[in-house]
């Protein structure tokens, strides 16, 4: 069965630092490009990273751009999220999710994860 | 930047109805238009792709329409499950603007 299970969220301070870590399992995992998609309480969806099948090309919306960091380790089958000098507006469930087609780059997202909370306050 | 509009914001239908929602990119996306439906509580789930290629194991009432600028998102006779709130995505680029459209909630009558 094809699964994405993320983990590492949590409350955190103003300015403070947290990992994301997101475990997929039943599918070639470095063939696709996987993406952070984040859902602020009540709020819409908000596309926040992504990053190709190789880990070489990585993308960041405006909000996140300097301050986030995304990656993979393919031989973990494992792509994280680093979130420094966090803010109170990157309060959100963030999900994970798997390209559509294999070696797309930009592509629809047929597989998400449970999504992990994270919330940003003093 | 690319920016995705849907629109109603809200719809209220019944169950049997036909249901027509809107999306609008600020410029041309060719086909690269995805359709999501989310429940209160759980992920997003894929019904679209490529503007009108249905995603396996997605119900044949579900069905997308358009290319270019304007698109649309058709259920052709609403069931008590597809009360939810559904979300276009573009996937043309990695634009900084808007990525999703804000939703369309569809509640019952």
């Amino acid at each position: 069965e094809v699964q994405l299970l993320e983990s590492g969220g949590g409350l955190v301070q103003p300015g403070g630092s947290l990992r994301l870590s997101c475990a997929a399992s039943g599918f070639t995992f470095s063939s696709y490009a996987m993406s952070w998609v984040r859902q602020a309480p009540g709020k819409g969806l908000e596309w926040v990273s992504a990053i190709s099948g190789s880990g070489g090309s990585t993308y960041y919306a405006d909000s996140v751009k300097g301050r986030f960091t995304i990656s993979r380790d393919n031989s973990k089958n494992t792509l994280y999220l680093q979130m420094n000098s966090l803010r109170a507006e990157d309060t959100a469930v963030y999900y994970c999710a798997k390209g559509l087609i294999q070696k797309r780059t930009r592509d629809a997202f047929d597989i998400w994860g449970q999504g992990t909370m994270v919330t940003v306050s003093s | 930047d690319i920016q995705m509009t849907q629109s109603p914001s809200t719809l209220s239908a019944s169950v049997g109805d036909r249901v027509t929602i809107t999306c609008r990119a600020s410029q041309s996306i060719s086909s690269w238009l995805a359709w999501y439906q989310q429940k209160p509580g759980k992920a997003p789930k894929l019904l679209i792709y490529k503007a009108s290629s249905l995603e396996s194991g997605v119900p044949s009432r579900f069905s997308g329409s358009g290319s270019g600028t304007e698109f649309t998102l058709t259920i052709s006779s609403l069931q008590p499950d597809d009360f939810a709130t559904y979300y276009c995505q573009q996937y043309n680029s990695y634009s900084p603007g808007r990525t999703f459209g804000q939703g369309t909630k569809v509640e019952i009558k």
